[in-house]
């Protein structure tokens, strides 16, 4: 399974929404989608899992959608601290798949 | 609090071998698989590999399948990762990560600050 991430790069300005995709090239369980934030020199940090579950301590800003092929994870409204890299994940027949990631930045 | 640390990066020439390690403390280790993730410079991240709690099973990326080996020591807290036959394209940050699966789905819930290998001659 391969994951496609979209837009390659995302410039908005804090306040805004923020709407990243992950597709798989073919169906999934939502159960095994994560979505993980990366800031430059910093390690991912988990911030939805099973598509849509929030991980411990992370702003209810942050919400995850979707099934089958096709996964959002959406940034109501943008704080500064949330321009990062954003990376979908699965967990399936091919273990363990990233996508090549969004950058979200500032515009 | 869960706390991973990885250390035993370096510069290290091709063809030669290294050995990664990652101490865990403020879970009980032993009953939680574990997982290596890289991510090459100004690249994304790849998965590595995995081991089960009781370390019955191993899984590699092909990329490494053959010359990298996952291994623990659920008495000293420590995941290993033993890289040999080392290549340019395997320079990266190596995360070791934490796994989670329970009822509402499935990640990598802690990871640690990563260490850099670098593989030039």
């Amino acid at each position: 399974i391969v994951l496609t991430q979209s837009p390659g790069t995302l410039s908005l300005s804090p306040g805004e929404r923020a709407t990243l995709s992950c597709r798989a090239s073919q169906s999934v369980s939502s159960s095994y989608l994560a979505w993980y934030q990366q800031k430059p020199g910093q390690a991912p940090r988990l911030l939805i899992y099973g598509a849509s579950s929030r991980a411990t301590g992370i702003p209810d800003r942050f919400s995850g959608s979707g099934s089958g092929t096709d996964f959002t994870l959406t940034i109501s409204r943008l704080e500064p601290e949330d321009f990062a890299v954003y990376y979908c994940q699965y967990y399936g027949t091919s273990l363990f798949t990233f996508g090549q990631g969004t950058n979200l930045e500032i515009k | 609090q869960v706390q991973l640390v990885e250390s035993g990066g370096g510069v290290v020439q091709p063809g030669r071998s290294l050995r990664l390690s990652c101490a865990a403390s403020g879970f009980t280790f032993s009953s939680y698989a574990m997982h290596w993730v890289r991510q090459a410079p100004g690249k994304g991240l790849e998965w590595v590999a995995i081991i089960w709690s009781d370390e019955s099973h191993e899984y590699y990326a092909d990329s490494v399948k053959g010359r990298f080996t996952i291994s623990r020591d659920n008495w000293r807290n420590t995941l290993y990762l033993q890289m040999n036959s080392l290549r340019g394209e395997d320079t990266a940050v190596y995360y070791c990560a934490r796994d989670m699966w329970d009822s509402r789905g499935y990640r990598f819930d802690y990871w640690g600050q990563g260490t850099l290998v670098t593989v030039s001659s």
